[in-house]
């Protein structure tokens, strides 16, 4: 159980060009998901949280016109990063928590394989 | 908000040795802490966790203990094997039920054959 999809796995396009990646709870309702940017070497920083049915939180220093977070169901949240540039190319992950209480929630974020993103 | 560091940031060992990585958190309100494992390219995963309510967990060769006064806590892995080897994270959450982790920097461990 406790399954998060995330796709694509691996994405290389131009610059200037919008790419959307989807993160799905496959077997639970993910009343939160959570947005990660890793750059080789380095940790996992968060980026924004997205609650279902409102307007993601943004972390100091992410524009929130350039990363576009849609959380529009229990099940589906995505991440579009639009006119993305070289400097945007990066492992972006993302997580989801259950409903609390619900069975998965003894764990706080389930996570996605994550997206290799290439800007060329 | 939270600040965790995380020493070493590379770390080599015998196979058979043991191997210890240190954390120490900055908000006296944190209350679970994880571990992950993670593989080049992939996801992280859970490999251990420890709650403020208890000083130490042991999961076969892995334990955690935590020293909520200090701030700090280590984790142990012992026995170590080859499929050891990864870049380990610490992580805290100031508030369950928010759930923001933060992470720590990472530690490169790798095991020796």
């Amino acid at each position: 159980g406790a399954v998060v999809s995330q796709h694509p796995s691996w994405v290389i396009c131009k610059s200037g060009t919008s790419v959307k990646i989807e993160c799905r709870s496959l077997d639970f309702q993910a009343t939160t998901m959570f947005w990660y940017r890793q750059f080789p070497k380095q940790s996992l920083m968060l980026m924004a949280t997205s609650n279902e049915g409102s307007k993601a939180t943004y972390e100091q220093g992410v524009e929130k016109d350039k990363f576009l977070i849609n959380h529009a169901s229990l099940t589906l949240s995505t991440l579009t990063v639009t006119s993305a540039h070289p400097e945007d190319s990066s492992f972006y992950i993302c997580s989801a928590r259950g409903v609390f209480g619900q069975p998965n929630s003894n764990q706080p974020q389930h996570f996605g394989d994550g997206t290799r993103l290439s800007i060329l | 908000g939270e600040n965790v560091e995380q020493h070493p940031s590379t770390l080599s060992v015998q196979e058979g040795d043991s191997a210890v990585i240190k954390c120490t958190y900055s908000d006296s309100a944190s209350n679970y802490f994880p571990w992950y494992k993670q593989e080049l390219g992939k996801r992280p995963q859970l490999i251990i966790d420890i709650r403020s309510n208890v000083g130490e967990k042991k999961d076969q060769r892995i334990a955690v203990t935590l020293n909520k006064t200090a701030k700090h806590f280590s984790l142990h892995i012992t026995e170590t094997q080859p499929e050891d080897s990864a870049v380990y994270f610490c992580a805290a959450i100031s508030n369950f039920g928010n759930e923001k982790l933060t992470f720590g920097t990472g530690t490169r461990l790798t095991i020796i054959p």
